[in-house]
């Protein structure tokens, strides 16, 4: 099973909108309404920010959005603060086995 | 609320068996699955597998299928992960979590520090 494909990187501005892209293929991204996201501060486990393509768990702020279109899904982050510069991970179910992005470093401006 | 307690760092020599151990709190822990998942140093998240508290089903990473173990004991609501035959390349923090197999992972434990080295 192949990692899915996310850029390295990402930046904003205070306030601004970005968008984090995930891509992999229809044996999972695209077969299954099961993508996740996780967000990674340096030294800190992994908290999850989305799972189920666009559900946010309680305490997520609404600024964190999730979509998923064909093989692709998305995570868009509105109304940037400082907080949010963290490492993002994408995740999806494959049929019995879970692959992982390889993670996007978010810097925010 | 909510807790995972995973066991101490260890330090192992190459070929080598570690057991991490994942003790769980505050809910019931035959509700849920526990996924295992690891961070080499600098890298990504790996999945490494998944075990349902429930009934012992287990899936796991192809790449680590034959050196890879994960049980739990249900008395003491405690999950483990055994890694046999250690690398230099199985450096890494294992982190347990709650859920998984389709069910959303909303709970990690703190992380396990393994290091691999002669």
């Amino acid at each position: 099973q192949s990692a899915l494909t996310q850029p390295p990187s990402a930046s904003g501005s205070p306030g601004q909108s970005v968008t984090i892209s995930c891509t992999g293929t229809s044996s999972d991204v695209g077969g299954y309404n099961y993508v996740s996201w996780y967000q990674q501060h340096p030294g800190k486990a992994p908290k999850l920010m989305i799972y189920e393509v666009s559900k946010r768990p309680s305490g997520v702020p609404d600024r964190f959005s999730g979509s998923k279109s064909g093989n692709t899904a998305s995570l868009t982050v509105s109304g940037l603060q400082a907080e949010d510069e963290a490492d993002y991970y994408c995740s999806s179910y494959a049929g019995s086995q879970e692959v992982f992005g390889g993670g996007t470093k978010l810097t925010v401006l | 609320q909510v807790q995972l307690v995973q066991s101490g760092a260890e330090v192992k020599k190459p070929g080598a068996s570690v057991k991490v151990s994942c003790k769980a709190s505050g809910y019931t822990f035959t509700s849920y699955g526990i996924s295992w998942v690891r961070q080499a140093p600098g890298q990504g998240l790996e999945w490494m597998g998944w075990i349902s508290a429930y009934n012992g089903n287990t899936n796991y990473a192809q790449k680590l299928q034959g050196r890879v173990t994960m049980t739990t004991d249900t008395s003491t609501s405690t999950a483990y992960m055994e890694l046999r035959s250690l690398r230099s390349d199985d450096t890494a923090v294992y982190y347990c979590a709650r859920g998984g197999d389709t069910a959303m992972v909303n709970y990690w434990g703190q992380g396990t520090l393994v290091t691999v080295s002669s």
